[in-house]
């Protein structure tokens, strides 16, 4: 089985924060995605990157960045956390761009 | 504008029955689609796919059919058990560029009644 490790199910920051949030997988895929979920916007793609070290941006990748300085690690980072980033953040991977898409099981991000 | 439309939000079904969950398209340059189950508080769970080369795949209960002219697919359930009861998304690839992203739609939440 995939396994997709978020770091954290809940999580609350303030408004002006720095966060981030980590993803870990131990299957060796190539992909890996970031989305947010939110009430009738469905998935939104923040970010994804297809190697080590490379990334490219997604639908709203504003307010964000990530960082892949390992194969099995996808960190997202909100730069300046904001209250219209409370959300849940996906991560997901696949082994390559013709396979499904595996997900975590989320990080509730609550910015206050 | 959405390229992938899932135009019921919600849909609910007696158990035993059949479900069908429906799915348009706009881009005909998709050329593999997934169908995705969602319950509360957990992240997406893949159920079965069809590339656009077929019209049909099956998996146990879950049937998807994929129409290339209307643009459209369906995901058949049968026979629904109360633990289909989950948020359904349907996906498209987008072959496009050298990433191939997956186009979502917005999911259409499937209540199965005992």
């Amino acid at each position: 089985d995939v396994k997709v490790t978020q770091s954290s199910r809940y999580l609350v920051k303030r408004t002006g924060e720095k966060v981030f949030l980590e993803c870990v997988q131990d299957m060796d895929h190539e992909n890996m995605f970031w989305y947010r979920q939110d009430p009738g916007l469905g998935l939104r793609l923040i970010y994804f990157s297809y190697d080590v070290k490379m990334k490219e941006k997604g639908d709203i990748p504003e307010g964000y960045s990530v960082s892949r300085e390992k194969k099995e690690r996808f960190s997202l980072i909100l730069e300046s956390a904001s209250t219209n980033q409370t959300s849940m953040y996906l991560c997901a991977l696949s082994a390559n761009s013709n396979q499904p898409q595996h997900f975590g099981d989320g990080t509730r991000l609550s910015i206050l | 504008d959405q390229q992938v439309k899932q135009n019921s939000p919600s849909l609910s079904v007696q158990e035993g029955r059949i479900s069908i969950l429906n799915c348009d398209y706009t881009n005909s340059m998709f050329d593999y689609f997934l169908w995705y189950k969602k319950y509360p508080a957990e992240g997406p769970t893949f159920l079965i796919s069809i590339s656009s080369i077929k019209d049909k795949n099956e998996d146990g209960r879950f049937t998807v059919f994929l129409n290339k002219s209307a643009k459209h697919l369906s995901l058949h359930i049968v026979p629904s058990q109360p633990g289909d009861s989950a948020v359904y998304f349907c996906a498209a690839v987008d072959n496009a560029g050298n990433n191939r992203k997956l186009i979502w739609g917005l999911g259409t939440s499937l209540a199965v009644n005992p």
